[in-house]
């Protein structure tokens, strides 16, 4: 099965200062990928995604990714994060069955 | 659509006692997911059904963990007995069977098993 690394478990960052959130994926001949945000208490909720297409996916709340397959990775990146981006971000690969494997997790913490 | 809708949202039960979660999944969604998420392990696939049938159960952690799906609008996901390792957010998401769509989630049963 294909599986996702998420490379940092916590990142502090300063509001209004940009983020990345990194992911790498297991290599494969095809890759769906995904990004989730949970926030406190809450279920998961998609930000955005990549099937096929452009390498940059913009999503929800002013994210994007990009897709770079010689590095295997989907790192999420955001140029200027809020106070309300506080979260649990999952980074997520699809299965041929459809089924999704998730990271581990990135707790992001943004301060004033 | 009101989502993903799993209930209870909490589920204080002591150790031994038989536990059902429950959870409907968003109308003509035809693959459902149950996950658990702890801590330490993260978010992990317990099992999935597409059109009602269990495809892939082998992320059940034990035979005291049985998960059904009598209807196209139901799912439960029952431990019997409970044990307190067995306390964590238990999951359910949907999704329609095509390439391009998402799983949606529900807002998850936090489980605690004393």
């Amino acid at each position: 099965a294909q599986s996702v690394t998420q490379l940092d478990s916590q990142v502090p960052v300063f509001e209004e200062a940009p983020v990345e959130l990194r992911c790498n994926y297991s290599s494969s001949v095809s890759v769906y990928l995904f990004w989730y945000v949970q926030y406190p208490n809450q279920g998961l909720q998609l930000l955005l995604k990549y099937l096929s297409g452009s390498t940059l996916v913009k999503g929800i709340n002013g994210f994007e990714a990009e897709f770079n397959k010689s590095q295997t990775s989907f790192h999420l990146r955001k140029p200027s994060v809020h106070i309300s981006d506080t979260a649990e971000y999952f980074c997520a690969v699809r299965n041929s069955g459809y089924a999704l494997n998730f990271g581990k997790g990135t707790s992001l913490l943004v301060t004033p | 659509d009101a989502g993903v809708i799993q209930s209870p949202r909490h589920e204080v039960t002591e150790m031994g006692q038989e536990v059902t979660l429950r959870c409907k999944p968003i109308s003509g969604h035809d693959y459902l997911f149950w996950y658990r998420q702890t801590m330490m392990r993260g978010l992990e696939l317990l099992i999935y059904f597409n059109n009602n049938v269990p495809i892939d159960d082998s992320g059940m952690p034990e035979d005291r963990f049985s998960a059904k799906m009598p209807n196209a609008s139901f799912s439960t996901l029952k431990i019997q007995p409970s044990e307190p390792r067995d306390s964590a957010v238990y999951f359910c998401a949907s999704r329609r069977g095509t390439t391009n769509t998402e799983a949606f989630f529900g807002q998850g049963t936090r489980l605690t098993v004393v």
